[in-house]
Protein backbone atom coordinates (compact mmCIF):
# COMPACT_ATOMS: atom_id res chain seq x y z
CA UNK A 1 0.00 0.00 0.00
CA UNK A 2 1.60 3.07 -1.01
CA UNK A 3 -0.83 5.12 -0.32
CA UNK A 4 -2.62 8.06 -2.48
CA UNK A 5 -0.50 9.22 -5.15
CA UNK A 6 -0.87 12.71 -6.88
CA UNK A 7 0.80 14.45 -9.42
CA UNK A 8 2.02 16.97 -10.09
CA UNK A 9 2.79 18.65 -6.60
CA UNK A 10 2.98 21.87 -7.69
CA UNK A 11 1.29 23.71 -11.13
CA UNK A 12 2.35 27.02 -11.69
CA UNK A 13 0.22 28.37 -15.08
CA UNK A 14 -1.13 31.38 -16.24
CA UNK A 15 -4.00 32.69 -16.52
CA UNK A 16 -6.07 31.50 -19.65
CA UNK A 17 -4.26 28.03 -19.55
CA UNK A 18 -5.53 24.48 -19.18
CA UNK A 19 -4.16 22.72 -16.31
CA UNK A 20 -4.82 18.52 -15.74
CA UNK A 21 -3.86 17.16 -12.54
CA UNK A 22 -3.85 13.08 -11.82
CA UNK A 23 -4.65 10.84 -8.40
CA UNK A 24 -4.06 7.30 -7.81
CA UNK A 25 -5.86 6.01 -5.22
CA UNK A 26 -5.09 2.94 -3.26
CA UNK A 27 -5.91 0.00 -5.60
CA UNK A 28 -8.52 -1.64 -3.87
CA UNK A 29 -10.29 1.85 -3.04
CA UNK A 30 -13.60 2.25 -5.13
CA UNK A 31 -14.33 5.55 -3.85
CA UNK A 32 -12.32 8.56 -5.59
CA UNK A 33 -13.14 12.40 -3.73
CA UNK A 34 -11.46 15.20 -5.23
CA UNK A 35 -11.40 18.53 -2.68
CA UNK A 36 -10.60 22.43 -3.01
CA UNK A 37 -8.27 23.36 0.28
CA UNK A 38 -7.21 27.41 0.11
CA UNK A 39 -4.57 28.35 3.26
CA UNK A 40 -5.90 27.34 6.55
CA UNK A 41 -9.24 26.50 5.49
CA UNK A 42 -11.00 23.13 5.42
CA UNK A 43 -11.52 20.87 2.46
CA UNK A 44 -13.91 22.12 -0.33
CA UNK A 45 -15.38 19.19 -1.76
CA UNK A 46 -15.39 19.18 -5.47
CA UNK A 47 -16.71 15.32 -6.70
CA UNK A 48 -16.63 12.09 -6.11
CA UNK A 49 -16.51 8.73 -8.05
CA UNK A 50 -17.61 5.21 -6.99
CA UNK A 51 -15.46 2.61 -9.17
CA UNK A 52 -15.97 4.79 -12.49
CA UNK A 53 -19.33 6.18 -11.95
CA UNK A 54 -19.30 9.95 -11.09
CA UNK A 55 -21.83 10.52 -8.01
CA UNK A 56 -21.83 13.71 -7.07
CA UNK A 57 -20.62 17.19 -8.61
CA UNK A 58 -20.73 20.03 -6.37
CA UNK A 59 -22.72 23.48 -7.74
CA UNK A 60 -19.98 25.38 -6.96
CA UNK A 61 -17.92 23.95 -9.80
CA UNK A 62 -18.26 25.63 -12.86
CA UNK A 63 -18.43 24.29 -16.19
CA UNK A 64 -14.20 24.96 -16.37
CA UNK A 65 -13.69 21.84 -14.34
CA UNK A 66 -14.11 18.47 -15.26
CA UNK A 67 -13.32 15.20 -13.67
CA UNK A 68 -12.85 11.59 -15.10
CA UNK A 69 -11.93 7.97 -13.88
CA UNK A 70 -12.35 6.28 -16.82
CA UNK A 71 -11.36 2.74 -15.66
CA UNK A 72 -12.47 2.84 -12.01
CA UNK A 73 -8.92 3.34 -10.89
CA UNK A 74 -7.10 6.46 -11.68
CA UNK A 75 -8.46 9.96 -11.91
CA UNK A 76 -8.08 12.82 -14.02
CA UNK A 77 -8.94 16.49 -12.53
CA UNK A 78 -9.01 19.19 -15.61
CA UNK A 79 -9.33 22.95 -15.27
CA UNK A 80 -10.19 24.93 -18.35
CA UNK A 81 -9.43 28.60 -19.00
CA UNK A 82 -7.87 28.79 -15.53
CA UNK A 83 -8.45 31.92 -12.92
CA UNK A 84 -6.70 33.37 -10.32
CA UNK A 85 -9.14 32.46 -8.17
CA UNK A 86 -8.21 28.99 -9.00
CA UNK A 87 -5.16 28.92 -7.04
CA UNK A 88 -5.38 26.61 -4.23
CA UNK A 89 -4.63 23.00 -2.92
CA UNK A 90 -6.72 20.05 -4.88
CA UNK A 91 -6.64 17.39 -2.78
CA UNK A 92 -7.87 14.09 -3.39
CA UNK A 93 -8.60 11.09 -1.31
CA UNK A 94 -9.82 7.66 -1.30
CA UNK A 95 -12.09 5.14 0.43
CA UNK A 96 -12.65 1.47 0.61
CA UNK A 97 -16.38 1.93 0.54
CA UNK A 98 -19.19 4.70 1.63
CA UNK A 99 -19.93 4.46 4.86
CA UNK A 100 -19.98 7.39 7.00
CA UNK A 101 -17.50 5.25 8.93
CA UNK A 102 -15.08 4.76 7.03
CA UNK A 103 -11.30 7.22 7.03
CA UNK A 104 -10.49 9.24 3.96
CA UNK A 105 -7.04 8.56 2.53
CA UNK A 106 -5.31 11.77 1.63
CA UNK A 107 -2.89 12.25 -0.98
CA UNK A 108 -0.54 14.87 -0.14
CA UNK A 109 -2.42 17.25 -2.78
CA UNK A 110 -1.97 19.26 -6.12
CA UNK A 111 -0.89 23.35 -5.32
CA UNK A 112 -1.84 25.39 -7.87
CA UNK A 113 -0.53 29.09 -8.70
CA UNK A 114 -2.50 30.81 -11.35
CA UNK A 115 -0.49 34.07 -12.68
CA UNK B 1 -27.74 22.50 4.98
CA UNK B 2 -25.67 21.18 8.08
CA UNK B 3 -23.06 22.70 9.08
CA UNK B 4 -20.03 22.50 11.16
CA UNK B 5 -18.10 25.55 13.53
CA UNK B 6 -14.86 24.54 14.52
CA UNK B 7 -13.59 27.06 17.26
CA UNK B 8 -11.03 27.99 18.16
CA UNK B 9 -10.07 28.88 14.60
CA UNK B 10 -6.31 29.76 15.56
CA UNK B 11 -4.92 29.07 18.72
CA UNK B 12 -0.83 29.39 19.86
CA UNK B 13 0.34 27.97 23.00
CA UNK B 14 3.69 27.18 24.72
CA UNK B 15 4.67 23.51 25.32
CA UNK B 16 3.31 21.63 27.71
CA UNK B 17 -0.08 23.07 27.84
CA UNK B 18 -3.46 21.91 27.75
CA UNK B 19 -6.23 22.82 25.25
CA UNK B 20 -9.40 21.54 24.04
CA UNK B 21 -10.92 22.23 20.50
CA UNK B 22 -14.40 22.30 20.07
CA UNK B 23 -16.63 21.25 16.74
CA UNK B 24 -20.28 22.29 17.17
CA UNK B 25 -23.55 22.15 14.97
CA UNK B 26 -27.07 22.02 15.11
CA UNK B 27 -27.67 18.65 13.23
CA UNK B 28 -27.08 15.16 14.63
CA UNK B 29 -24.35 13.25 12.98
CA UNK B 30 -23.92 9.65 12.24
CA UNK B 31 -20.18 9.84 12.88
CA UNK B 32 -17.72 12.36 13.07
CA UNK B 33 -14.16 11.85 11.89
CA UNK B 34 -10.98 14.05 13.51
CA UNK B 35 -7.81 14.81 11.11
CA UNK B 36 -4.28 16.77 11.40
CA UNK B 37 -3.20 18.08 8.14
CA UNK B 38 0.42 19.52 8.24
CA UNK B 39 1.79 21.68 5.80
CA UNK B 40 2.10 21.03 2.87
CA UNK B 41 0.57 17.38 3.16
CA UNK B 42 -3.38 15.88 3.16
CA UNK B 43 -5.15 15.59 6.30
CA UNK B 44 -4.66 12.29 7.95
CA UNK B 45 -7.25 10.57 10.18
CA UNK B 46 -6.51 10.28 13.64
CA UNK B 47 -10.31 9.02 15.12
CA UNK B 48 -13.92 8.67 14.26
CA UNK B 49 -16.60 8.38 16.77
CA UNK B 50 -19.71 6.90 16.46
CA UNK B 51 -21.65 6.66 19.72
CA UNK B 52 -23.45 9.48 21.51
CA UNK B 53 -21.16 10.36 24.58
CA UNK B 54 -18.04 8.16 23.28
CA UNK B 55 -14.58 9.06 24.45
CA UNK B 56 -11.32 7.81 22.39
CA UNK B 57 -8.07 8.45 23.91
CA UNK B 58 -4.90 8.54 21.27
CA UNK B 59 -2.12 9.28 23.54
CA UNK B 60 -1.98 12.48 24.80
CA UNK B 61 -5.49 12.93 22.64
CA UNK B 62 -8.94 12.74 24.55
CA UNK B 63 -11.50 12.83 22.09
CA UNK B 64 -14.84 13.20 22.86
CA UNK B 65 -18.45 12.86 20.63
CA UNK B 66 -21.50 14.81 22.32
CA UNK B 67 -24.52 13.13 23.87
CA UNK B 68 -26.77 13.97 21.46
CA UNK B 69 -24.71 13.60 18.38
CA UNK B 70 -24.08 17.07 17.71
CA UNK B 71 -20.70 18.27 18.78
CA UNK B 72 -17.54 16.56 19.31
CA UNK B 73 -14.47 18.33 21.41
CA UNK B 74 -10.32 17.32 21.16
CA UNK B 75 -8.40 18.32 23.85
CA UNK B 76 -4.48 17.80 23.92
CA UNK B 77 -2.93 17.27 27.36
CA UNK B 78 1.12 18.82 27.70
CA UNK B 79 1.01 20.18 24.18
CA UNK B 80 4.65 19.34 22.03
CA UNK B 81 5.51 21.58 19.05
CA UNK B 82 4.64 17.89 16.82
CA UNK B 83 1.20 18.66 17.41
CA UNK B 84 1.35 21.73 15.34
CA UNK B 85 -1.05 21.62 12.44
CA UNK B 86 -4.32 22.14 11.22
CA UNK B 87 -7.29 20.09 13.03
CA UNK B 88 -10.32 19.18 10.99
CA UNK B 89 -13.40 17.80 12.05
CA UNK B 90 -15.53 16.16 9.29
CA UNK B 91 -19.07 14.77 10.14
CA UNK B 92 -21.34 11.93 8.55
CA UNK B 93 -24.34 13.24 7.94
CA UNK B 94 -27.77 11.31 9.01
CA UNK B 95 -29.82 12.75 6.56
CA UNK B 96 -27.58 12.35 3.17
CA UNK B 97 -29.13 9.41 1.58
CA UNK B 98 -27.28 7.87 -1.08
CA UNK B 99 -24.80 10.89 -1.72
CA UNK B 100 -22.02 9.79 1.07
CA UNK B 101 -20.19 12.97 1.48
CA UNK B 102 -18.68 14.53 4.63
CA UNK B 103 -19.55 17.61 5.85
CA UNK B 104 -16.12 19.63 6.60
CA UNK B 105 -15.51 22.30 9.55
CA UNK B 106 -13.07 24.69 8.41
CA UNK B 107 -10.48 23.54 11.01
CA UNK B 108 -8.42 24.73 13.94
CA UNK B 109 -5.11 26.00 13.08
CA UNK B 110 -2.56 25.05 16.28
CA UNK B 111 1.22 26.05 16.81
CA UNK B 112 2.77 24.93 19.68
CA UNK B 113 5.81 27.21 20.52
CA UNK B 114 8.99 25.19 22.12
Amino acid sequence: DTGVSQNPRHKITKRGQNVTFRCDPISEHNRLYWYRQTLGQGPEFLTYFQNEAQLEKSRLLSDRFSAERPKGSFSTLEIQRTEQGDSAMYLCASSPHGSYNSPLHFGNGTRLTVT
Amino acid sequence: TQLLEQSPQFLSIQEGENLTVYCNSSSVFSSLQWYRQEPGEGPVLLVTVVTGGEVKKLKRLTFQFGDARKDSSLHITAAQPGDTGLYLCAGGPSNAGNNRKLIWGLGTSLAVNP
